[in-house]
């Protein structure tokens, strides 16, 4: 049982445009969400979050939106670069401990100059 | 300030042979997360722990892992006995306090690779 879906495995869009990345969770115990972006043999890094008391949260070309009825989140990256191409997790936690997440399995951004 | 440090980056060991991945957390960070990749899949949570305690393993296989974060030097995810199965890359995560934060801070990864 997958409590956290990201259903596009995969996205490409063109330098400046959006990217929206989409991310659905299961258990309504999950109050604290969060963005990772990884490199191929890197580790994720940590990229945007949002509590449940919140339906948005914007950080310069980032922007994750949540709505907790149906259980979805979105990250929109605009305007979109070639350095944004990465493979992002989408991940979920109590907040009382976010370092233990339930992590999606990812969707794989290509920006195409 | 170095970040979460771990190694080997790489690790070939035949079946039937132990692991040992570590990890250094970042300096002031007292608590560590283990989690596991398979290809194609999401990170899965491992254990947390805190210095010289346990505190959730509720992710590890009932056998042949163990893990530990000793009052000196870094945490130690063992496997014994590996597995074809057991290939994946391993990450640790560490942060200075539990609960919410900014985001946790990833190291690398060790990639184990059983032939």
């Amino acid at each position: 049982d997958q409590q956290v879906k990201q259903n596009s495995p995969s996205l490409s869009v063109q330098e400046g445009r959006i990217s929206i990345l989409n991310c659905d969770y299961t258990n309504s115990m999950f109050d604290y969400f969060l963005w990772y972006k990884k490199y191929p043999a890197e580790g994720p890094t940590f990229l945007i979050s949002i509590s449940s008391i919140k339906d948005k949260n914007e950080d310069g070309r980032f922007t994750v939106f949540l709505n907790k009825s149906a259980k979805h989140l979105s990250l929109h990256i605009v305007p979109s670069q070639p350095g944004d191409s990465a493979v992002y997790f989408c991940a979920a936690s109590v907040e009382a401990n976010a370092g233990k997440s339930t992590f999606g399995d990812g969707t794989t951004l290509t920006v195409k100059p | 300030n170095a970040g979460v440090m771990q190694n080997p980056r790489h690790l070939v060991r035949r079946r039937g042979q132990e692991a040992r991945l570590r990890c250094s957390p970042m300096k002031g960070h007292s608590h560590v997360y283990w989690y596991r990749q398979l290809p194609e899949e999401g990170l899965k949570f491992m254990v947390y722990l805190q210095k010289e305690n346990i505190i959730d393993e509720s992710g590890m296989p009932k056998e042949r892992f163990s893990a530990e974060f000793p009052k000196e030097g870094p945490s130690i995810l063992r496997i014994q006995q590996v597995v074809r199965g057991d290939s994946a890359a391993y990450f640790c995560a560490s942060s200075p306090r539990t609960g919410r934060s900014y985001g946790y801070t990833f190291g690398s990864g060790t990639r184990l690779t059983v032939v």
